[in-house]
């Protein structure tokens, strides 16, 4: 069975940075790019970005260039996703998804979720 | 970035009633497009992959159709358990977008 497990619900202060992680389990983690998506109170999703375990490719949204960091360690099947500079812009649920389908861009598998709330 | 615009941001229906949700993307897609389900407090779920194929275990009744720029999700015969907030979304090209969603509610 596919699973995603996100870390907990994280709350930070403006100007502070997060981490979040997605351990991945039920599938070979280097098969298949691992995409992570913001959804902001209200709001629909929106895709932040992606990382190609196999070769370490990643690829960014515009809108999140230089204040997202996306990695992923193989050893141990997990993917991370840091934003730093927090605003309370970046209270949301933040997700991180996969496809079967290797690098096809539709998500049959999401992790449960992790809520980041800026609060000062 | 290729924008997606879903025609109603709510729609209200009757159970039985055949709903349309539809969606078009800014500029031709082909069908790199995927529709998803959401309700309160969960991940998006999967529904229809390449604007028509059906996700397993996904009821017979939701259809996909579409191929360029316009799209539409059809529930034959609205049930409870569609109740929801439906997105649409575009893998064409990076980055990969949604739609703003279209929430379904039962009248």
């Amino acid at each position: 069975e596919v699973q995603l497990v996100q870390s907990g619900p994280e709350v930070k202060k403006p100007g502070a940075p997060v981490k979040i992680s997605c351990k991945v389990s039920g599938y070979t983690f280097t098969d298949s790019q691992l995409h992570w998506v913001q959804q902001a109170p209200g709001e629909g999703p929106e895709w932040m970005g992606l990382i190609d375990p196999e070769d370490g490719q990643i690829v960014y949204a515009e809108k999140f260039l230089g204040r997202v960091t996306i990695t992923a360690d193989t050893t141990t099947d997990t993917a991370y996703m840091e934003v730093i500079r927090l605003t309370f812009d970046d209270t949301a649920v933040y997700y991180c998804a996969t496809s079967s389908g290797g690098s096809r861009g539709f998500f049959d598998y999401w992790g449960q979720g992790t809520l980041v709330t800026v609060s000062s | 970035d290729i924008q997606m615009t879903q025609s109603a941001s709510s729609l209200s229906a009757s159970v039985g009633d055949r709903v349309t949700i539809t969606c078009q993307a800014s500029r031709d897609i082909g069908d790199y497009f995927n529709w998803y389900q959401q309700k309160p407090g969960k991940a998006p779920k999967l529904l229809i992959r390449d604007a028509s194929n059906l996700e397993a275990g996904v009821p017979s009744r939701f259809t996909g159709s579409g191929f360029g720029t316009d799209f539409t999700l059809t529930i034959s015969s609205l049930q409870p358990e569609d109740i929801a907030t439906y997105y649409c979304q575009q893998y064409g090209d990076v980055p990969f977008t949604f739609g703003q969603g279209t929430k379904l509610e039962i009248k």
